[in-house]
């Protein structure tokens, strides 16, 4: 099993549609989680961080889930610049509960918002 | 100016010649990591270093080596390199700080090696 897997999809939805991602991580010791965004051919971009208790920003929320080990990234209101490719990502702890600051990435899931 | 940059952006090789691929950063972070990208695979950690002279492996170092001479830079190298290592290559920085474990990481422009 992988330790970060995300449905590659590709999603297509329709401008202003809901669309929701998730990505289940196999270390019950992750300690932090993230959500990128990358755009065709350019690099990976911090979209927002994950909080224990859920956050949001602007049309996007991010939720943890601990206890089925799983992050989701809900995003309302789709925009055609929307469109891109969303990689969840997963840090572990490191010796003395400290952060090593490696990331673990998902395969990453594709978005197309279509007019 | 980008914080981050790498040279080259675009590479073409033949299997069994030696590859560096370079990477400066003008944020001033401690840490700095090398990934390559393939098609359903997601990124994947070569290595990643601390510190000047600091490495570390990640999870497919195998056929890949790197040099970290000075905080700024971190170098990859395919000391002989192979078609399957054909992929598109990161180099990300972030900061040395514990405390803030949401610490982001920045990536560069990547570069894009092809191996005949």
């Amino acid at each position: 099993r992988k330790e970060v897997e995300q449905d590659p999809g590709p999603f297509n939805v329709p401008e202003g549609a809901t669309v929701a991602f998730n990505c289940t991580y196999s270390n019950s010791a992750s300690q932090s989680f993230f959500w990128y965004r990358q755009d065709c051919r350019k690099e990976p971009k911090l979209l927002m961080s994950v909080y224990s208790s859920g956050n949001e920003d602007g049309r996007f929320t991010a939720q943890l889930n601990r206890a089925s080990q799983y992050i989701s990234l809900l995003i309302r209101d789709s925009k055609l610049s929307d469109s891109a490719t969303y990689l969840c990502a997963v840090r572990e702890s490191g010796a003395g509960g400290t952060s090593y600051g490696k990331l673990t990435f998902g395969q990453g899931t594709i978005l197309t918002v279509h007019p | 100016d980008a914080d981050v940059t790498q040279t080259p952006r675009n590479r073409i090789t033949k299997t069994g010649k030696r590859i560096m691929l370079e990477c400066s950063q003008t944020k001033g972070h401690d840490r700095m990591y090398w990934y390559r990208q393939d098609p359903g695979l997601g990124l994947r950690l070569i290595y990643y270093s601390f510190d000047v002279k600091d490495i570390n492996k990640g999870e497919i170092s195998d056929g890949y080596s790197v040099s970290r001479q000075a905080q700024a830079k971190f170098s990859l190298s395919l000391e002989s390199a192979i078609p399957n290592q054909t992929a598109l290559y990161f180099c990300a920085t972030s900061e040395n700080d514990e405390n803030r474990g949401h610490n982001e990481q920045f990536f560069g422009p990547g570069t894009r090696l092809t191996v005949l």
